[in-house]
């Protein structure tokens, strides 16, 4: 059975400082690893997808890293501002039957 | 392309009272999928499609849920005899099951209230 674990569950940090969100998976028969964002009561938007033969996605500040092998990715925002708070999710799309697994994510707090 | 789009957006029924929530999906896409999530929790798995098919269906649904795709464009995710319990977002989303990655895109969810 395929678990999806996201550390911290919250954080709260001073704007301008570098972060690390956290995500493991317990089966590392994955497709795929998608990055979202989900800004209070409204849905989720996809940030960054890392096919299982990758090892890292970018775009802008944002920065992902697959270790399949290891059931580990983190998501690393640089130079982080106010307008990041929200809670990001992981999700992994199984191999097997192409379910998708989401993690309880991490609320973000960015103090102004 | 529009993207993922839900109607209602908001839905407050009365316990014990059928509702229906609609999901367009990416045009071509033929992977559906629907997601129950509660706050502060991770959308949880209810089931998916791939065309018109079903492919599995949660073992934590009841009976008193039901989801069609019927043409295998749009979705139905019906609750009947709603329950308190029930009340959540629920979340659609659709993929292509051979390009673009596998990316999955979701809509803006529909929220359930009973009361």
């Amino acid at each position: 059975k395929q678990e999806v674990t996201q550390i911290p569950a919250a954080l709260s940090v001073p704007e301008g400082e570098n972060l690390v969100l956290n995500c493991s998976f317990t089966d590392s028969a994955i497709y795929n690893l998608q990055w979202f964002r989900q800004d209070p009561g409204k849905g989720l938007t996809s940030l960054l997808l890392i096919q299982s033969s990758q090892r890292e996605q970018t775009s802008g500040r944002l920065n992902a890293s697959l270790d399949k092998s290891s059931g580990r990715s983190t998501l690393y925002i640089a130079a982080s501002q106010p307008g990041d708070s929200a809670t990001y999710l992981c999700a992994v799309r199984r191999s097997r039957d192409d379910k998708i697994i989401f993690g309880k994510g991490t609320r973000l707090h960015i103090l102004p | 392309d529009t993207g993922v789009s839900q109607d209602p957006r908001h839905k407050i029924t009365k316990r014990g009272q059928n509702v229906t929530f609609r999901c367009d999906p990416i045009s071509e896409h033929n992977r559906l999928y629907w997601y129950r999530q509660t706050l502060g929790q991770g959308p949880e798995f209810l089931t998916y499609f791939q065309n018109e098919a079903q492919l599995e269906k949660s073992r934590l649904l009841s009976d008193r849920f039901s989801a069609e795709r019927p043409k295998g464009s749009f979705s139905t995710l019906e609750i009947q005899r709603t329950e308190q319990g029930d009340s959540a977002m629920y979340l659609c989303a659709s993929s292509s099951w051979d390009s673009g990655g596998r990316t999955i895109y979701f809509g803006e969810g529909s929220w359930l209230t009973v009361v």
